[in-house]
Protein backbone atom coordinates (compact mmCIF):
# COMPACT_ATOMS: atom_id res chain seq x y z
CA UNK A 1 0.00 0.00 0.00
CA UNK A 2 1.12 3.58 -1.08
CA UNK A 3 1.53 5.87 1.70
CA UNK A 4 -1.27 8.62 2.56
CA UNK A 5 -0.54 12.21 1.53
CA UNK A 6 -0.17 14.99 3.63
CA UNK A 7 0.99 18.35 2.60
CA UNK A 8 4.48 18.50 4.89
CA UNK A 9 3.46 22.31 6.58
CA UNK A 10 1.01 23.96 7.80
CA UNK A 11 0.80 27.24 9.90
CA UNK A 12 -1.85 30.09 11.94
CA UNK A 13 -1.73 32.18 13.90
CA UNK A 14 -3.59 31.74 17.66
CA UNK A 15 -7.32 32.07 17.27
CA UNK A 16 -7.51 31.30 13.59
CA UNK A 17 -8.53 28.01 12.17
CA UNK A 18 -6.17 26.00 9.68
CA UNK A 19 -6.97 22.90 7.75
CA UNK A 20 -5.05 19.34 7.21
CA UNK A 21 -5.24 17.44 4.44
CA UNK A 22 -5.12 13.52 3.80
CA UNK A 23 -5.21 12.46 0.01
CA UNK A 24 -5.77 8.79 -0.59
CA UNK A 25 -6.82 6.21 -3.13
CA UNK A 26 -10.71 4.85 -3.51
CA UNK A 27 -8.93 1.44 -1.36
CA UNK A 28 -8.59 3.47 1.77
CA UNK A 29 -9.64 7.05 2.32
CA UNK A 30 -12.39 6.18 -0.27
CA UNK A 31 -13.69 3.18 0.34
CA UNK A 32 -13.65 3.28 4.09
CA UNK A 33 -14.78 5.97 6.52
CA UNK A 34 -12.55 4.77 9.37
CA UNK A 35 -9.64 7.83 9.30
CA UNK A 36 -8.05 8.86 12.20
CA UNK A 37 -5.98 11.57 13.17
CA UNK A 38 -2.77 11.72 15.41
CA UNK A 39 -1.41 14.33 17.29
CA UNK A 40 2.80 14.15 18.28
CA UNK A 41 4.45 16.49 20.44
CA UNK A 42 8.71 16.58 20.42
CA UNK A 43 9.49 13.52 22.74
CA UNK A 44 6.12 12.30 23.02
CA UNK A 45 3.72 9.20 21.86
CA UNK A 46 1.20 10.20 19.29
CA UNK A 47 -2.02 10.96 20.51
CA UNK A 48 -5.79 9.77 19.12
CA UNK A 49 -7.24 13.17 18.05
CA UNK A 50 -9.97 11.86 15.82
CA UNK A 51 -11.52 8.76 14.62
CA UNK A 52 -14.01 7.33 12.15
CA UNK A 53 -13.62 10.66 10.10
CA UNK A 54 -15.35 12.71 12.50
CA UNK A 55 -15.60 11.57 16.09
CA UNK A 56 -13.53 12.83 18.86
CA UNK A 57 -12.47 10.62 21.69
CA UNK A 58 -13.23 11.79 25.22
CA UNK A 59 -11.08 14.56 26.12
CA UNK A 60 -9.93 15.89 22.89
CA UNK A 61 -11.31 19.39 22.52
CA UNK A 62 -14.25 20.37 20.16
CA UNK A 63 -11.65 22.55 18.38
CA UNK A 64 -10.84 19.43 16.61
CA UNK A 65 -12.71 18.60 13.72
CA UNK A 66 -12.76 15.80 10.92
CA UNK A 67 -14.46 15.43 7.38
CA UNK A 68 -13.47 13.90 4.32
CA UNK A 69 -14.86 14.15 0.30
CA UNK A 70 -14.14 11.23 -1.64
CA UNK A 71 -10.43 10.40 -1.15
CA UNK A 72 -9.46 13.43 0.88
CA UNK A 73 -9.60 13.86 4.65
CA UNK A 74 -9.56 16.70 6.60
CA UNK A 75 -8.74 17.92 10.17
CA UNK A 76 -9.32 20.99 10.93
CA UNK A 77 -8.03 22.89 13.80
CA UNK A 78 -10.58 26.28 15.40
CA UNK A 79 -9.62 28.80 17.24
CA UNK A 80 -5.84 27.78 17.53
CA UNK A 81 -3.73 27.87 20.14
CA UNK A 82 0.24 27.75 21.45
CA UNK A 83 -0.40 23.82 22.53
CA UNK A 84 -1.83 22.75 19.34
CA UNK A 85 1.71 23.15 17.64
CA UNK A 86 2.43 19.80 16.96
CA UNK A 87 2.63 17.25 13.67
CA UNK A 88 -0.17 15.22 12.77
CA UNK A 89 -0.76 12.11 11.07
CA UNK A 90 -3.58 10.44 9.05
CA UNK A 91 -4.30 6.88 8.92
CA UNK A 92 -7.24 4.99 6.98
CA UNK A 93 -8.20 1.35 7.35
CA UNK A 94 -7.03 0.06 3.86
CA UNK A 95 -9.30 -3.38 4.74
CA UNK A 96 -7.96 -7.11 5.64
CA UNK A 97 -7.15 -5.71 8.93
CA UNK A 98 -4.55 -3.09 7.24
CA UNK A 99 -3.76 0.60 7.78
CA UNK A 100 -2.35 3.21 5.71
CA UNK A 101 0.14 5.79 7.17
CA UNK A 102 0.27 9.41 6.09
CA UNK A 103 3.72 11.06 6.07
CA UNK A 104 2.59 13.99 8.63
CA UNK A 105 2.06 17.36 8.42
CA UNK A 106 4.36 19.73 11.08
CA UNK A 107 1.45 22.07 12.61
CA UNK A 108 3.26 25.88 13.31
CA UNK A 109 1.19 28.21 15.54
CA UNK A 110 2.39 31.41 14.31
CA UNK B 1 -6.38 2.53 33.05
CA UNK B 2 -5.17 1.70 30.04
CA UNK B 3 -1.12 1.22 29.81
CA UNK B 4 1.33 -0.05 27.53
CA UNK B 5 4.80 -0.81 28.60
CA UNK B 6 7.50 -1.26 26.65
CA UNK B 7 11.06 -2.18 27.22
CA UNK B 8 14.01 -3.72 25.41
CA UNK B 9 15.35 -1.48 23.26
CA UNK B 10 19.60 -0.36 23.15
CA UNK B 11 22.44 0.11 20.93
CA UNK B 12 22.93 -2.93 18.55
CA UNK B 13 25.73 -3.57 16.01
CA UNK B 14 24.52 -3.96 12.74
CA UNK B 15 23.07 -7.81 12.04
CA UNK B 16 22.55 -8.37 15.18
CA UNK B 17 19.32 -9.21 17.05
CA UNK B 18 16.92 -7.44 19.63
CA UNK B 19 13.56 -8.87 21.66
CA UNK B 20 11.57 -5.80 22.49
CA UNK B 21 8.37 -6.23 25.05
CA UNK B 22 5.61 -4.41 24.92
CA UNK B 23 3.41 -5.12 28.82
CA UNK B 24 -0.16 -4.28 28.52
CA UNK B 25 -2.94 -3.69 31.32
CA UNK B 26 -6.43 -2.14 31.92
CA UNK B 27 -8.37 -3.86 29.18
CA UNK B 28 -8.68 -7.57 27.50
CA UNK B 29 -5.71 -7.73 26.11
CA UNK B 30 -7.00 -11.33 24.67
CA UNK B 31 -9.48 -9.16 22.71
CA UNK B 32 -7.48 -6.83 20.99
CA UNK B 33 -4.99 -6.24 18.19
CA UNK B 34 -1.82 -5.23 19.09
CA UNK B 35 1.09 -3.35 16.76
CA UNK B 36 4.56 -2.07 16.78
CA UNK B 37 4.66 1.17 14.99
CA UNK B 38 8.01 2.89 14.46
CA UNK B 39 9.62 7.01 13.80
CA UNK B 40 13.19 6.83 12.70
CA UNK B 41 14.92 10.27 14.21
CA UNK B 42 13.31 13.35 12.11
CA UNK B 43 10.91 11.19 10.01
CA UNK B 44 6.89 10.26 10.05
CA UNK B 45 5.19 7.12 11.70
CA UNK B 46 5.66 4.02 10.02
CA UNK B 47 3.27 0.87 10.85
CA UNK B 48 5.69 -2.11 11.20
CA UNK B 49 3.88 -5.30 12.94
CA UNK B 50 1.09 -6.39 14.08
CA UNK B 51 -0.55 -9.21 15.79
CA UNK B 52 -4.19 -9.72 15.80
CA UNK B 53 -6.59 -10.80 18.18
CA UNK B 54 -7.02 -14.13 16.73
CA UNK B 55 -3.22 -14.44 16.09
CA UNK B 56 -3.02 -13.48 12.97
CA UNK B 57 -0.10 -11.56 11.95
CA UNK B 58 1.04 -8.56 9.72
CA UNK B 59 4.67 -7.48 9.13
CA UNK B 60 5.87 -4.01 6.71
CA UNK B 61 7.68 -5.02 3.72
CA UNK B 62 10.55 -3.24 5.48
CA UNK B 63 10.83 -5.79 7.81
CA UNK B 64 9.31 -8.90 6.53
CA UNK B 65 11.60 -12.11 6.92
CA UNK B 66 13.52 -10.30 9.59
CA UNK B 67 10.80 -9.24 12.36
CA UNK B 68 8.52 -11.62 14.41
CA UNK B 69 6.08 -10.48 16.54
CA UNK B 70 4.72 -12.68 19.10
CA UNK B 71 1.70 -12.44 21.95
CA UNK B 72 1.95 -13.95 24.99
CA UNK B 73 -2.25 -13.41 26.30
CA UNK B 74 -1.80 -15.07 30.09
CA UNK B 75 0.83 -12.44 30.71
CA UNK B 76 -1.04 -9.41 28.58
CA UNK B 77 2.51 -9.47 26.46
CA UNK B 78 3.35 -8.87 23.10
CA UNK B 79 7.00 -9.38 21.71
CA UNK B 80 8.95 -8.09 18.80
CA UNK B 81 11.63 -10.07 18.00
CA UNK B 82 14.36 -8.09 15.67
CA UNK B 83 16.67 -9.78 13.68
CA UNK B 84 19.34 -9.03 11.27
CA UNK B 85 19.03 -5.33 12.05
CA UNK B 86 20.04 -3.16 9.95
CA UNK B 87 20.90 1.38 10.44
CA UNK B 88 18.05 2.01 9.28
CA UNK B 89 15.86 0.10 11.68
CA UNK B 90 17.12 2.97 14.01
CA UNK B 91 13.87 4.31 15.98
CA UNK B 92 11.87 4.88 18.70
CA UNK B 93 9.36 1.55 18.83
CA UNK B 94 5.58 2.57 19.78
CA UNK B 95 3.51 -0.62 21.39
CA UNK B 96 -0.04 0.56 20.46
CA UNK B 97 -3.12 -0.92 20.58
CA UNK B 98 -5.15 -1.06 17.73
CA UNK B 99 -6.06 -1.84 14.49
CA UNK B 100 -9.10 -3.45 15.20
CA UNK B 101 -11.83 -3.68 13.34
CA UNK B 102 -11.69 0.83 12.18
CA UNK B 103 -8.18 1.04 12.30
CA UNK B 104 -7.99 3.08 15.47
CA UNK B 105 -4.62 2.82 17.34
CA UNK B 106 -6.25 4.42 20.59
CA UNK B 107 -3.59 3.69 23.20
CA UNK B 108 -0.10 4.01 22.77
CA UNK B 109 3.18 3.47 24.93
CA UNK B 110 5.97 5.80 25.53
CA UNK B 111 8.23 4.02 23.11
CA UNK B 112 11.79 2.29 23.56
CA UNK B 113 14.94 3.52 21.31
CA UNK B 114 16.59 1.33 19.22
CA UNK B 115 19.85 2.30 17.75
CA UNK B 116 21.66 0.18 14.77
CA UNK B 117 25.07 1.32 15.21
CA UNK B 118 28.78 -0.22 15.09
Amino acid sequence: QSALTQTPSASGSPGQSVTISCTGTSSDVGGYNYVSWYQQHPGKAPKLMIYEVTKRPSGVPDRFAGSKSGNTASLTVSGLQAEDEADYYCTSYAGGGSVVFGGGTKLTVL
Amino acid sequence: EVQLVESGGGLIQPGGSLRLSCAASGFSFSDNDVSWVRQAPGKGLEWVSAIYRGGRTYNGDSVKGRFTISRDNSRSMVFLQMNSLRAEDTAVYYCARGPGLRGIFDYWGQGTLVTVSS
